[in-house]
């Protein structure tokens, strides 16, 4: 299985504060990428690294891929109540992608 | 410029019976791919489309499946509904039979009794 574990799986942090957030995964990948899943905007796609690549930055994004510890990391910085939600690390393979179970964030105002 | 959409929102069906969902990629998208999402869980991948034709499956029986039309648009087709059927299904759109950076439709509840 492909499947992306994250850790923690829950996280309570307040506004302002940087949020961290792990994922491992168990096989070759060609890509590593994050979403992000809340009622109101549905699920969706926040930032994707290549298997060559190791850190990459997207706004207040930064995710850091380990292909020889089949490891990736989440940080968000100077979080926000609205950055409340799931988010999960998603391995890809040849164009299909496994979802992890998901990490629930939440960002006390 | 339009997103993914899905139809119907919301569905309620019996066991045993057969259930149709809908979905219009984002304009410009080649690639469909549809999930489930049990509650609770990250989704699950059913399988893709592209150039009409399933490109990859995931770990699901052939009560699932699906077409893909010219204009891109596509169903998901399940048949002898079971219980554990319940659940978000979620359409995917993307690029060239990729996967990268797919676009999410709000997704379909369905709830089988």
């Amino acid at each position: 299985s492909q499947q992306g574990e994250e850790d923690p799986q829950a996280l309570s942090i307040q506004e302002g504060e940087n949020a961290t957030m792990n994922c491992s995964y168990k096989t070759s990948i060609n890509n590593l990428q994050w979403y992000r899943q809340n009622s109101g905007r549905g699920l969706v796609h926040l930032i994707l690294i290549r298997s060559n690549e190791r850190e990459k930055h997207s706004g207040r994004l930064r995710v850091t891929l380990d292909t020889s510890k089949k490891s990736s990391s989440l940080l968000i910085t100077a979080s926000r109540a609205a950055d409340t939600a799931s988010y999960f690390c998603v391995a890809g393979a040849n164009s299909k992608l496994t979802f992890g179970k998901g990490i629930t964030l939440s960002v006390r105002p | 410029d339009a997103g993914v959409t899905q139809s119907p929102t919301h569905l309620i069906k019996t066991r045993g019976q057969q259930v149709t969902l809908r979905c219009s990629p984002k304009s410009g998208h080649d690639t469909v791919s549809w999930y489930q999402q049990a509650l609770g869980q990250g989704p699950q991948f059913i399988f893709q489309y592209y150039e009409e034709e399933e490109r990859q499956r995931g770990n699901f029986p052939d009560r699932f499946s699906g077409h893909q039309f010219p204009n891109y648009s596509s169903e998901l087709n399940v048949n002898a509904l079971l219980l554990g059927d319940s659940a978000l299904y979620l359409c995917a759109s993307s690029l060239g039979g990729t996967s990268y950076e797919q676009y999410f439709g709000p997704g379909t509840r369905l709830t089988v009794t």
